[in-house]
């Protein structure tokens, strides 16, 4: 299917569990975006990427980590889950253009950290 | 440091009543504004966008946005909202070459 998509939806996991987020987008958008969802926070950028093998921090990077081997897979990964990593994350992607542009979201992944 | 003030966390009205969302933006020099929408268990799509031009712009579903660069402002109005307007509005804006900052977001919740 053409889009973005983001896999588990849901996921429970344990504190000190690492844990893997999927994001995969079909229209070879240069920039992909990890976001995490928080209430009283609204949106806050984990990491971003400009093209493969190009990965920069955002404004919460901390336990967090992305590879971005293919255009259009760009996974998170937190290396030792915390309680404080329970979120909602949305993954986005862009044109070629750069960050002026329309970002495209995915549906989202429910995490929670018991 | 540039940001995005949404000044109403949660916006109730009824239906077919006009609507205005507010945001504020700082920064000084050139910059990019989105409004975006959530509806309920689902990912943000983009509503409107301003990148130069005419300050009013027109967007999806009946909304539009006024940028007033002298009040540093991208406020986002409907002049008659239905049930299913009911979501999160969430303001956004960067500059050339930064990524997008959101504000924390508006609930609008429309009720008949």
């Amino acid at each position: 299917d053409a889009g973005i998509t983001q896999s588990p939806r849901y996921k429970i996991t344990e504190t000190g569990r690492q844990v893997t987020l999927m994001c995969h987008q079909t229209w070879s958008h240069s920039y992909m975006f990890w976001y995490r969802q928080d209430l009283g926070h609204g949106l806050r950028l984990i990491y971003y990427s400009a093209a493969a093998d190009i990965t920069d921090k955002g404004e919460v990077p901390d336990g967090y980590v992305v590879s971005r081997s293919k255009t259009e897979n760009f996974p998170l990964t937190l290396e030792s889950a915390t309680r404080s990593q329970t979120s909602v994350y949305f993954c986005a992607s862009s044109e070629l253009a750069g960050l002026y542009n329309e970002q495209f979201f995915g549906p989202g992944t429910r995490l929670t950290v018991l | 440091a540039q940001s995005v003030t949404q000044l109403d966390s949660q916006v109730p009205v009824f239906e077919e009543a006009p609507v205005e969302l507010r945001c504020n933006y700082s920064s000084s020099v050139s910059v990019y504004l989105f409004w975006y929408v959530q509806y309920p268990n689902q990912g943000l799509q983009l509503l409107l966008k301003y990148l130069s031009g005419s300050t009013l712009v027109k967007g999806i579903n009946g909304f539009e946005a006024e940028f007033n660069k002298s009040q540093t402002s991208f406020h986002l109005r409907k002049p008659s909202v239905h049930i299913s307007d009911t979501a999160e509005y969430f303001c956004a804006a960067n500059q050339a070459g930064t990524a997008l900052i959101f504000g924390k977001g508006t609930t609008l919740s429309v009720s008949s």
